[in-house]
């Protein structure tokens, strides 16, 4: 059974610019949630999907979007990107109802370096 | 302040001793708490889930939750290099859809 997958691995941007990330949560799965990842700060929610509709949203700007398609693929975007963005970009994907043990299932990340 | 604290260490210790790693929470609403496990350049993934206040052991882990301290602990027994990994705690207020909090996360090291 494959995995989350995302994509691209590793990205490299400049000030200003936007950027897309993909996800394509494990077969069957129906909620999809982003992560971000700092040193400084650790993994913070971004948010989270199920039947594509946002369900949960962290206290991010409204820089940062996404969406889910109706095969639970997800997408997450960043605006205007700033050098604060320079992260590891986790996707999780889990059951619906399977949310109560915390089983996510993790992606190996998009690290995303803004210069 | 976060809702957990988890000191990011580094640990360091030999093989074969016993690990403790621990993160307090402020919100009592929490009622579902994680141990995920970090391997450089990759995702976390699940290792101890634990609901309420108890404890629940796996091999040679054993996860803690202390709800009226609002604590929880991991232990390794018999640590071993391939334990070598960031540790972070999560925990929920236990809706289906929801949100994990995360700690920052304890970066250990066991040496043979």
């Amino acid at each position: 059974k494959a995995g989350v997958t995302q994509t691209p691995r590793y990205l490299i941007k400049t000030r200003g610019q936007q950027v897309t990330l993909s996800c394509s949560p494990i077969s069957g799965h129906r909620s999809v949630s982003w992560y971000q990842q700092t040193p400084g700060q650790g993994l913070q929610f971004l948010f989270e999907y199920f039947s594509e509709t946002q369900r949960n949203k962290g206290n991010f700007p409204g820089r940062f979007s996404g969406r889910q398609f109706s095969n639970s693929r997800s997408e997450m975007n960043v605006s205007t990107l700033e050098l604060g963005d320079s992260a590891l970009y986790l996707c999780a994907s889990s059951l619906m109802g399977q949310m109560n043990t915390g089983e996510l299932f993790f992606g190996e990340g998009s690290r995303l370096t803004v210069l | 302040q976060k809702e957990v604290e988890q000191d990011p260490g580094p640990l360091s210790v030999p093989e074969g001793a016993i690990v403790s790693l621990n993160c307090t929470y402020s919100n009592s609403a929490f009622q579902y708490f994680m141990w995920y496990r970090q391997y450089s350049r990759k995702g976390p993934e699940l290792l101890m889930y634990t609901y309420s206040s108890g404890n629940k052991e796996d091999g040679r882990f054993t996860a803690q939750v202390d709800k009226s301290s609002k604590y929880i602990s991991l232990f390794i027994r018999d640590s071993q290099p391939s334990d070598s990994a960031t540790y972070l705690c999560a925990m929920n207020r236990g809706s289906t859809l929801g949100r994990l909090y995360f700690g920052r996360g304890t970066q250990l090291t066991v040496w043979p």
